[in-house]
């Protein structure tokens, strides 16, 4: 069975400092793989997926993911993070072959000013 | 689009009563998913539909929770009788299938069973 592991369950950053979120998966096949944005209150909001090709995937807000098939893991990147970054960062996967999408418990993201 | 719509944003009830929670996908889509989440598991996938049709309902948590799509516009779930540790908040979305899986999401129902 498909399983998402987020190993961060809360990061606390100042503005400015780097942010990287580990998301690694556990699925044999083919996978597609995504990042998934909850600001407090708000429902939750595509940050950016990886399907094929270039597996730096560039997305909404300055954040990149890159996908490392021999790790299983897809982590989440933003060089310089805003106070209006603190969310909580939900990674999620699919086998190709379905519909059917997992999330990771999450990682809840504050930042400083 | 208005995007995925659900109701009511907030319920409150008592332990016993019947609860349902109604979830308008994005037209055009074909895949519905309800999903619960709480802080002590996060998101968890209760069931989802394709064409109408539930696909895996190996999620729903025990016989108390059914959910229904009679047509694509229309989803609902039931949790009959709620529970206090049914609390959480229930998000339903959708999908086109087209994107490999991305989701769309609507503001979610929170459940308080007291």
């Amino acid at each position: 069975a498909q399983s998402v592991s987020q190993h961060n369950h809360h990061v606390i950053l100042s503005e400015a400092a780097s942010l990287e979120l580990g998301c690694n998966y556990s699925y044999g096949g083919t996978v597609n793989l995504f990042w998934y944005v909850q600001y407090p209150g708000q429902h939750l909001q595509l940050l950016l997926k990886y399907f094929s090709g270039d597996p730096l995937v560039k997305g909404i807000k300055g954040f990149e993911a890159e996908f490392i098939k021999s790790k299983f893991s897809f982590n989440l990147r933003k060089p310089s993070v805003q106070w209006s970054d603190t969310a909580e960062y939900f990674c999620a996967v699919n086998a190709r072959n379905t519909d059917k999408l997992i999330f990771g418990t999450g990682t809840r993201l504050q930042v400083f000013p | 689009d208005a995007g995925v719509i659900q109701s009511p944003r907030h319920e409150v009830t008592e332990m016993g009563q019947e609860v349902t929670l109604r979830c308008k996908p994005i037209s055009g889509h074909n895949s519905l998913f309800w999903y619960r989440q709480t802080m002590m598991r996060g998101l968890e996938l209760l069931i989802y539909f394709n064409n109408n049709v539930p696909i895996d309902d190996s999620g729903m948590p025990e016989d108390r929770f059914s959910a229904k799509m009679p047509n694509a516009s229309f989803s609902t779930l039931k949790i009959q009788p709620s529970e206090p540790r049914d609390s959480a908040v229930y998000f339903c979305a959708s999908s086109s299938g087209l994107d490999g899986g991305e989701l769309f999401f609507g503001e979610g129902s929170r459940l308080t069973v007291l």
